[in-house]
C-alpha cells in the first residue's frame, strides 16, 4: 500500500469552527489532491497540489483552502465550518499530472477523515 | 471539459452471475480512464486503467473493461460475480480525476 495517511480519522466539530485535516505521504509522489465524497456524488475535487507552495482549485473550492509547505503534506483547512462541510474527505497521491490524453498514472488514497459539522 | 456519467446507481446480481457496470464519458481528446472499487467503510482501490494501449483492459479480481471509443464508452465486466464484489464502483476520467457517481454492486447468495 501506497503510503499515505490523514488525520484526524474522525472529527466532530460545531458552525463556525475552523478545522485543518492533515494529509502526509512517504511516497515522495509530486502531485497531492483533496477530494471530499457525498452519497450521489462520487468524489468531488476540491483542491489539488502539483509542488511545494503550487496549489490549484479543483470544482468545489468555496469554503476551502490549502497549503503545502513540505512535499510530504498537504493540508486543507475549512476557515469557518458549515454543516453542508459535513463529509468524508480523501486525500490522494500521484507522481504525475493526469491532465492530457495519454497520460497513464494513476492516484493511491488515503483511508479518508471523516467530518461531521453540527 | 471532461465528463462522465455511470448508468445505473444500483446493480444487483445474483452469485455466478455475470457483471455489467456501465460508464459513458466525454471528452475533447482521448482520455485516460480508470474503475475503483469502494468496499464499505474502506478507502479506494484501482481496478483497472485504460490509457491508450490496449482497448480491452483486465484489472484485478477477475474484472475487465473495454474502451470503446465510437461509443464514448468504458463498461465494466466480470463473467461470474463473488459476494466478496459486493461494494460501490467509480468510473473516473483523466483530467483532475473526474468521477462519476458511482454504482453500488449488491451481489444476492
Amino acid at each position: 500500500d501506497a503510503g499515505i495517511t490523514q488525520s484526524p480519522r474522525h472529527k466532530v466539530t460545531e458552525t463556525g469552527t475552523p478545522v485543518t485535516l492533515r494529509c502526509h505521504q512517504t511516497e515522495n509522489h509530486r502531485y497531492m489532491y483533496w477530494y471530499r465524497q457525498d452519497p450521489g456524488h462520487g468524489l468531488r475535487l476540491i483542491h489539488y497540489s502539483y509542488g511545494v507552495k503550487d496549489t490549484d482549485k479543483g470544482e468545489v473550492s468555496d469554503g476551502y483552502s490549502v497549503s503545502r509547505s513540505k512535499t510530504e503534506d498537504f493540508l486543507l483547512t475549512l476557515e469557518s465550518a458549515t454543516s453542508s462541510q459535513t463529509s468524508v474527505y480523501f486525500c490522494a497521491i500521484s507522481e504525475s499530472s493526469l491532465n492530457g490524453g495519454g497520460s497513464s498514472n494513476e492516484q493511491f488514497f488515503g483511508p479518508g477523515t471523516r467530518l461531521t459539522v453540527l | 471539459a471532461q465528463s462522465v456519467t455511470q448508468l445505473d446507481s444500483h446493480v444487483s446480481v445474483s452469485e455466478g452471475t455475470p457483471v455489467l457496470l456501465r460508464c459513458n464519458y466525454s471528452s475533447s481528446y482521448s482520455p485516460s480512464l480508470f474503475w475503483y472499487v469502494q468496499h464499505p467503510n474502506k478507502g479506494l482501490q484501482l481496478l483497472l486503467k485504460y490509457t491508450s494501449a490496449a482497448t480491452l483492459v483486465k484489472g484485478i479480481n477477475g474484472f475487465e473493461a473495454e474502451f470503446k471509443k465510437s461509443e464514448t464508452s468504458f463498461h465494466l465486466t466480470k463473467p461470474s460475480a463473488h459476494m466478496s464484489d459486493a461494494a460501490e464502483y467509480f468510473c473516473v476520467v483523466s483530467d483532475h480525476m473526474r468521477f462519476g457517481a458511482g454504482t453500488r454492486l449488491t451481489v444476492k447468495p
